[in-house]
Protein backbone atom coordinates (compact mmCIF):
# COMPACT_ATOMS: atom_id res chain seq x y z
CA UNK A 1 0.00 0.00 0.00
CA UNK A 2 0.95 3.53 -0.45
CA UNK A 3 0.69 6.44 1.54
CA UNK A 4 0.95 10.17 1.35
CA UNK A 5 1.70 13.26 3.51
CA UNK A 6 1.48 16.68 3.47
CA UNK A 7 2.89 18.16 6.30
CA UNK A 8 1.50 21.82 6.16
CA UNK A 9 -2.16 21.82 6.78
CA UNK A 10 -1.98 25.66 5.83
CA UNK A 11 0.18 27.82 4.24
CA UNK A 12 -0.44 31.69 3.78
CA UNK A 13 1.61 33.66 1.56
CA UNK A 14 2.13 36.87 0.27
CA UNK A 15 0.81 37.67 -3.46
CA UNK A 16 3.75 37.82 -5.80
CA UNK A 17 6.29 36.00 -3.34
CA UNK A 18 7.11 32.49 -4.24
CA UNK A 19 6.11 29.52 -2.30
CA UNK A 20 6.43 25.65 -1.57
CA UNK A 21 4.07 22.64 -0.74
CA UNK A 22 5.62 19.62 0.56
CA UNK A 23 5.07 16.45 -0.12
CA UNK A 24 6.27 13.25 0.51
CA UNK A 25 5.28 9.62 0.44
CA UNK A 26 5.87 5.89 1.48
CA UNK A 27 5.65 3.16 -1.32
CA UNK A 28 7.02 -0.44 -1.67
CA UNK A 29 6.20 -0.92 -5.33
CA UNK A 30 6.62 1.92 -7.83
CA UNK A 31 4.17 4.83 -7.74
CA UNK A 32 2.93 8.11 -10.20
CA UNK A 33 3.21 11.02 -8.42
CA UNK A 34 0.57 13.95 -8.85
CA UNK A 35 -0.66 17.03 -7.52
CA UNK A 36 -4.22 18.45 -7.72
CA UNK A 37 -5.80 21.51 -7.08
CA UNK A 38 -9.19 21.94 -5.86
CA UNK A 39 -11.36 25.59 -5.36
CA UNK A 40 -14.75 26.05 -3.13
CA UNK A 41 -17.43 23.48 -4.23
CA UNK A 42 -15.23 22.64 -7.06
CA UNK A 43 -14.35 18.97 -8.09
CA UNK A 44 -10.38 18.31 -8.10
CA UNK A 45 -8.24 19.81 -11.24
CA UNK A 46 -4.70 17.96 -12.35
CA UNK A 47 -1.46 20.27 -11.56
CA UNK A 48 1.00 18.13 -12.89
CA UNK A 49 1.67 15.00 -12.87
CA UNK A 50 5.51 12.96 -12.50
CA UNK A 51 5.64 9.31 -14.71
CA UNK A 52 9.04 9.17 -15.16
CA UNK A 53 11.93 11.43 -16.96
CA UNK A 54 12.74 14.41 -15.97
CA UNK A 55 12.33 15.07 -11.77
CA UNK A 56 11.63 18.20 -12.61
CA UNK A 57 7.89 18.85 -14.14
CA UNK A 58 5.70 21.80 -14.81
CA UNK A 59 2.22 21.85 -15.09
CA UNK A 60 -0.71 24.76 -15.18
CA UNK A 61 -0.63 27.87 -13.68
CA UNK A 62 2.77 28.21 -13.40
CA UNK A 63 2.98 25.19 -10.67
CA UNK A 64 6.04 22.84 -10.79
CA UNK A 65 7.01 20.31 -9.23
CA UNK A 66 10.27 17.85 -8.67
CA UNK A 67 10.60 14.44 -8.08
CA UNK A 68 13.19 13.33 -5.19
CA UNK A 69 13.18 9.17 -5.34
CA UNK A 70 15.85 9.26 -2.07
CA UNK A 71 13.69 11.66 -0.45
CA UNK A 72 10.92 10.28 -1.34
CA UNK A 73 10.12 13.90 -1.85
CA UNK A 74 7.40 15.81 -4.73
CA UNK A 75 6.96 19.10 -3.27
CA UNK A 76 5.77 21.77 -5.32
CA UNK A 77 6.70 25.08 -6.05
CA UNK A 78 5.68 28.97 -7.50
CA UNK A 79 7.87 31.58 -8.26
CA UNK A 80 5.03 33.70 -7.73
CA UNK A 81 1.60 33.30 -6.60
CA UNK A 82 -1.23 35.80 -6.93
CA UNK A 83 -4.70 35.78 -5.87
CA UNK A 84 -6.54 33.34 -7.37
CA UNK A 85 -4.19 30.43 -6.44
CA UNK A 86 -5.75 30.26 -3.26
CA UNK A 87 -7.18 27.31 -2.95
CA UNK A 88 -6.72 23.47 -1.79
CA UNK A 89 -3.91 21.14 -3.14
CA UNK A 90 -3.71 17.99 -2.74
CA UNK A 91 -0.60 15.15 -3.45
CA UNK A 92 -1.61 11.69 -4.87
CA UNK A 93 0.05 8.65 -5.24
CA UNK A 94 -1.18 5.91 -7.88
CA UNK A 95 0.70 2.40 -8.31
CA UNK A 96 2.19 2.31 -11.71
CA UNK A 97 0.00 0.00 -13.55
CA UNK A 98 -3.53 -1.05 -12.89
CA UNK A 99 -5.96 1.10 -12.15
CA UNK A 100 -4.23 4.53 -11.42
CA UNK A 101 -6.65 5.17 -8.32
CA UNK A 102 -5.28 8.03 -6.45
CA UNK A 103 -3.96 7.65 -2.94
CA UNK A 104 -4.85 11.51 -1.74
CA UNK A 105 -3.08 13.18 1.60
CA UNK A 106 -5.23 15.15 3.63
CA UNK A 107 -4.50 18.54 1.45
CA UNK A 108 -2.45 21.97 2.16
CA UNK A 109 -4.95 25.29 2.16
CA UNK A 110 -3.01 27.66 0.17
CA UNK A 111 -4.27 31.15 1.24
CA UNK A 112 -2.22 34.02 -0.74
CA UNK A 113 -2.93 37.66 0.92
CA UNK A 114 -3.03 40.85 -1.20
CA UNK B 1 -15.81 18.03 -24.33
CA UNK B 2 -15.08 14.70 -23.10
CA UNK B 3 -15.77 15.14 -19.65
CA UNK B 4 -17.00 13.83 -16.00
CA UNK B 5 -20.81 15.20 -15.03
CA UNK B 6 -21.84 14.86 -11.80
CA UNK B 7 -25.52 15.59 -10.75
CA UNK B 8 -26.55 16.98 -9.00
CA UNK B 9 -24.21 19.40 -7.80
CA UNK B 10 -26.02 20.22 -4.55
CA UNK B 11 -28.50 17.68 -2.95
CA UNK B 12 -30.55 17.77 0.60
CA UNK B 13 -31.87 15.03 1.44
CA UNK B 14 -33.81 13.97 5.02
CA UNK B 15 -32.43 12.03 7.62
CA UNK B 16 -33.00 8.07 7.07
CA UNK B 17 -34.64 8.81 3.58
CA UNK B 18 -32.80 6.92 0.51
CA UNK B 19 -30.49 9.01 -2.12
CA UNK B 20 -28.66 8.73 -5.01
CA UNK B 21 -26.13 10.36 -6.83
CA UNK B 22 -25.30 9.90 -10.36
CA UNK B 23 -22.26 10.11 -12.33
CA UNK B 24 -21.51 10.31 -16.19
CA UNK B 25 -18.45 10.10 -18.52
CA UNK B 26 -17.92 10.59 -22.09
CA UNK B 27 -14.38 9.28 -21.56
CA UNK B 28 -15.14 5.60 -22.45
CA UNK B 29 -12.73 4.90 -18.97
CA UNK B 30 -13.09 0.89 -17.90
CA UNK B 31 -12.10 2.70 -14.09
CA UNK B 32 -14.98 4.69 -12.39
CA UNK B 33 -14.89 5.40 -8.50
CA UNK B 34 -16.62 7.08 -5.36
CA UNK B 35 -14.80 9.42 -2.97
CA UNK B 36 -16.44 11.07 0.13
CA UNK B 37 -14.74 14.04 0.68
CA UNK B 38 -15.93 15.91 4.41
CA UNK B 39 -14.53 19.54 5.31
CA UNK B 40 -10.84 19.93 5.19
CA UNK B 41 -10.38 16.72 4.81
CA UNK B 42 -8.54 14.65 1.86
CA UNK B 43 -11.28 12.34 -0.42
CA UNK B 44 -11.73 9.06 1.09
CA UNK B 45 -12.36 6.19 -1.52
CA UNK B 46 -15.38 4.37 -1.22
CA UNK B 47 -15.56 1.85 -3.98
CA UNK B 48 -14.45 1.45 -7.54
CA UNK B 49 -15.34 -0.58 -10.63
CA UNK B 50 -12.94 -1.90 -12.91
CA UNK B 51 -14.95 -2.89 -15.68
CA UNK B 52 -17.95 -4.74 -14.81
CA UNK B 53 -16.15 -5.78 -11.09
CA UNK B 54 -16.92 -4.22 -8.14
CA UNK B 55 -14.05 -3.25 -5.71
CA UNK B 56 -15.46 -2.15 -1.87
CA UNK B 57 -12.91 -0.58 0.17
CA UNK B 58 -13.11 -2.27 3.46
CA UNK B 59 -13.75 0.31 5.64
CA UNK B 60 -16.93 1.51 3.66
CA UNK B 61 -20.02 1.93 5.24
CA UNK B 62 -22.96 -0.58 3.78
CA UNK B 63 -25.25 2.22 4.20
CA UNK B 64 -23.46 2.97 0.61
CA UNK B 65 -24.07 1.08 -2.30
CA UNK B 66 -22.97 1.77 -5.99
CA UNK B 67 -24.27 0.57 -9.20
CA UNK B 68 -22.53 0.95 -12.62
CA UNK B 69 -25.51 0.34 -15.65
CA UNK B 70 -23.09 0.27 -18.44
CA UNK B 71 -19.56 2.13 -18.84
CA UNK B 72 -21.25 5.46 -18.94
CA UNK B 73 -22.58 5.78 -15.92
CA UNK B 74 -22.09 5.03 -11.86
CA UNK B 75 -24.59 5.76 -9.34
CA UNK B 76 -23.84 5.83 -5.52
CA UNK B 77 -26.61 4.69 -3.74
CA UNK B 78 -26.96 6.20 0.45
CA UNK B 79 -30.11 3.64 1.74
CA UNK B 80 -30.22 5.43 5.10
CA UNK B 81 -28.50 8.58 4.94
CA UNK B 82 -27.18 10.10 8.65
CA UNK B 83 -25.60 13.51 9.44
CA UNK B 84 -22.59 11.84 9.56
CA UNK B 85 -22.91 11.12 5.70
CA UNK B 86 -23.18 15.17 5.03
CA UNK B 87 -20.20 15.64 2.29
CA UNK B 88 -18.75 16.25 -0.53
CA UNK B 89 -18.55 13.11 -2.89
CA UNK B 90 -16.87 12.87 -5.93
CA UNK B 91 -16.51 10.50 -9.27
CA UNK B 92 -13.88 10.32 -11.02
CA UNK B 93 -12.78 7.72 -13.82
CA UNK B 94 -9.08 6.41 -15.52
CA UNK B 95 -8.18 3.98 -18.23
CA UNK B 96 -6.00 1.19 -17.14
CA UNK B 97 -2.97 1.29 -19.03
CA UNK B 98 -2.86 4.96 -20.32
CA UNK B 99 -1.72 8.50 -19.04
CA UNK B 100 -2.07 7.35 -15.68
CA UNK B 101 -4.67 10.20 -14.67
CA UNK B 102 -7.67 10.37 -13.02
CA UNK B 103 -10.41 12.58 -14.22
CA UNK B 104 -12.95 14.46 -11.50
CA UNK B 105 -16.34 15.68 -11.93
CA UNK B 106 -17.14 18.66 -10.03
CA UNK B 107 -18.63 16.80 -7.31
CA UNK B 108 -22.32 16.46 -4.63
CA UNK B 109 -22.38 18.37 -2.19
CA UNK B 110 -24.85 16.09 -0.01
CA UNK B 111 -26.66 18.01 2.90
CA UNK B 112 -28.75 16.07 5.03
CA UNK B 113 -31.19 17.56 7.54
Amino acid sequence: AQSVTQLDSQVPVFEEAPVELRCNYSSSVSVYLFWYVQYPNQGLQLLLKYLSGSTLVKGINGFEAEFNKSQTSFHLRKPSVHISDTAEYFCAVTRSGGSYIPTFGRGTSLIVHP
Amino acid sequence: DAMVIQNPRYQVTQFGKPVTLSCSQTLNHNVMYWYQQKSSQAPKLLFHYYDKDFNNEADTPDNFQSRRPNTSFCFLDIRSPGLGDAAMYLCATSRSGQRAEAFFGQGTRLTVV
